[in-house]
């Protein structure tokens, strides 16, 4: 079955800085990808759905990347904030089914 | 505002005991789904379900049981606990699909001594 793999598990920037983390999966019939935001003690919140034909998106502060040939999924934040300071999880979910696949997800820790 | 609400927040259950994780939705969505996560894994799916009265194992259902009851209601069942099941269970809902958005719940922390 689908597996995805997240790298790195822990990430520390200064802020203003930009943080990176990336997904790679096994699947090449995955069709929408999701970067989950989890904050200390809260549930995850969407921060962005990407469908397979979509290469960037842009949200506010940050861009998502997909790049289907190397089955790569990246965020990229920008001008990092201490707001920012949370656990990212990406998922992806296969064409044919309504099950998401995690990775392990990245604390990303933004400092002053 | 999609709405998933889960009790309890959090508890502590003795090995051997049974404990009863709840889960509540308000989006009149059809698909429910129960998650564990563990330090340093993502959410691992135990059991889903996409209509009341009937469930399906997820990726890692040993252990667990669901009950579907009606369609706003899932519950996660273990019958006896074990050191190994301590973790945050998340609950989620959706519409089913592989574009769907799930909405999850604000989780509870389980801990079993």
């Amino acid at each position: 079955g689908e597996q995805v793999e997240q790298r790195p598990p822990h990430l520390s920037v200064r802020e203003g800085d930009s943080a990176f983390i990336t997904c790679t999966y096994t699947d090449p019939n995955s069709y929408y990808f999701f970067w989950y935001k989890q904050e200390p003690g809260a549930s995850l919140q969407l921060l962005m759905k990407v469908f397979s034909s979509t290469e960037i998106n842009e949200g506010q502060g940050f861009t998502v990347l997909l790049n289907k040939k190397d089955k790569r999924l990246s965020l990229n934040l920008t001008a990092a904030h201490p707001g920012d300071s949370a656990a990212y999880f990406c998922a992806v979910s296969a064409s044919s089914g309504q099950k998401l696949v995690f990775g392990q997800g990245t604390i990303l820790k933004v400092y002053l | 505002e999609a709405a998933v609400t889960q009790s309890p927040r959090s508890k502590v259950a003795v090995t051997g005991g049974k404990v009863t994780l709840s889960c509540h939705q308000t989006n009149n969505h059809d698909y429910m789904y129960w998650y564990r996560q563990d330090t340093g894994h993502g959410l691992r799916l135990i059991h889903y379900s996409y209509v009341a009265d009937s469930t399906e194992k997820g990726d890692i259902p040993d252990g667990y049981k669901a009950s579907r009851p009606s369609q706003e209601n899932f519950s996660l069942i273990l019958e006896l606990a074990s050191l190994s099941q301590t973790a945050v269970y998340f609950c989620a809902s959706g519409t089913g699909g592989s574009q769907d958005t799930q909405y999850f719940g604000p989780g509870t922390r389980l801990l079993v001594l």
